[in-house]
């Protein structure tokens, strides 16, 4: 049973463009929605969350939107630069602490 | 702030031996969460510490498994008996009582052979 699911396994975006990563869930339990993202032999690293109050929040050239009739979000990258390839997963939490993840998506700047 | 610091940052050990990772946490930070990475799986959460309290441990594999918070800036997972099934990353993060940010360690590759 996938709660959180990231359908594209990859995405390739010109570097200087919009990167938009989506992210679907069942639970309309979840309290927030984060996004992270991981290099290679490095641990996840965070980048913005949501509460599940709030429709979007912005960080620098990060911006996350949840649409909850949808059960949907997506995080905006603008624009996107070469140091942004990686993976991104999305996550939300449950109970106030349970992390429950998205298989990934791997975004590729091409310069 | 050195973040989440765990080691080593590779062990290989031979099938049967125990193996100890280690995990210091952000100062301040009262949650503590061990996750191991595989392909297979992805990310799952193995226990869940607060205030140095398992909550929930209903990740944990198996009783080769056994993980302890001595402390509030420390934990411990063992495995002891290892199995070749475990070779996996695993991963510590913590997490303050303020806001959902969990902040994650660089990962400890384990290879059992």
């Amino acid at each position: 049973d996938q709660q959180v699911k990231q359908n594209s396994p990859s995405l390739s975006v010109q570097e200087g463009r919009i990167s938009i990563l989506n992210c679907d869930y069942t639970n309309s339990m979840f309290d927030y929605f984060l996004w992270y993202k991981k290099y290679p032999a490095e641990g996840p690293t965070f980048l913005i969350s949501i509460s599940s109050i709030k429709d979007k929040n912005e960080d620098g050239r990060f911006t996350v939107f949840l649409n909850k009739s949808a059960k949907h979000l997506s995080l905006h990258i603008v624009p996107s630069q070469p140091g942004d390839s990686a993976v991104y997963f999305c996550a939300a939490i449950k109970l106030g602490y349970q992390l429950i993840w998205g298989a990934g998506t791997k975004l590729i700047i091409k310069p | 702030d050195a973040g989440v610091i765990q080691s080593p940052r590779h062990e290989v050990t031979e099938m049967g031996q125990e193996v100890t990772l280690r995990c210091k946490l952000i100062s301040g930070h009262n949650s503590l969460f061990w996750y191991r990475q595989t392909m297979m799986r992805g990310l799952e959460l193995l226990i869940y510490f607060n205030n140095n309290v398992p909550i929930d441990d209903s990740g944990m594999p198996e009783d080769r498994f056994s993980a302890k918070m001595p402390n509030a800036s420390f934990s411990t997972l063992k495995i002891q008996p290892s199995e070749p099934r475990d070779s996996a990353v695993y991963f510590c993060a913590s997490k303050s009582r303020d806001g959902p940010k969990c902040t994650f360690g660089s990962g400890t590759r384990l290879t059992v052979v």
